[in-house]
């Protein structure tokens, strides 16, 4: 079975231009997270969506940063402007429904897009 | 609200040492607590698990115990490979977390030498 996978694996930009970063979870998940990693600070919970609904952005850096999921299928995360601060590796991960009150826990990450801003 | 500290890297290990990773957490109630492994340039994937106090998780030669009275969750494994380099991370599910939502540590780097 295909994993979650994201698009671009890489990319470099100039400060002032738009990214968009895609995320294809695991069908039949219904959790989707982002994540950001950096040396810095480590790894970061942005937003995550539950039935594709967002249920908690206070993660998001602030309103450069936004977050879609308009099918179970399919999630983008979109930075504009950007700026060097934003340089990070940024995680899509989704999980399956909950079994009852046991939590699995479990998150599927992708690879990563690794995001360079100049 | 939730948290997790786990000991700082890097951690440097010759090959057949034995590794010892501390992790505690804040939460309230019984949260389930996971470890979880990056491998260079991959995503992170689930190492091991423990849904209740005084489970032990296993997988791969590392173990943890969920310690209620410590609050911790110390990973160990007792003969590290050079396979075994990367990093670690300790997270939690607290008990009013929606859906998977997980707390994570600041992770620490693993290396192992020949």
């Amino acid at each position: 079975d295909a994993g979650v996978i994201q698009s671009p694996r890489h990319e470099v930009t100039e400060m002032g231009q738009e990214v968009t970063l895609r995320c294809k979870p695991i069908s039949g998940h219904n959790s989707l997270f982002w994540y950001r990693q950096t040396m810095m600070r480590g790894l970061e919970l942005l937003i995550y969506f539950n039935n594709n609904v967002p249920i908690d952005d206070s993660g998001m850096p602030e309103d450069r940063f936004s977050a879609k999921m308009p099918n179970a299928s399919f999630s983008t995360l979109k930075i504009q402007p950007s700026e060097p601060r934003d340089s990070a590796v940024y995680f899509c991960a989704s999980s399956p429904r909950d079994r009852g009150r046991v939590r699995t826990g479990e998150l599927f990450f992708g690879e990563g897009s690794r995001l360079t801003v100049l | 609200g939730d948290s997790v500290t786990q000991m700082e890297g890097p951690v440097t290990l010759s090959e057949e040492a034995f590794l010892t990773i501390n992790c505690t957490y804040t939460a309230t109630g019984y949260p389930s607590l996971f470890w979880y492994v990056q491998y260079p340039g991959e995503g992170l994937q689930l190492l091991l698990k423990a849904t209740k106090a005084d489970d032990k998780g296993s997988n791969k030669g590392f173990e943890a115990t969920y310690r209620k009275e410590t609050t911790s969750f110390h990973l160990e494994k007792g003969s590290v490979q050079v396979s075994d380099s990367a990093v670690y991370f300790c997270a939690l599910s607290g008990i009013k977390a929606a859906g998977n939502k997980l707390t994570f540590g600041g992770g620490t780097r693993v290396l192992v030498k020949p």
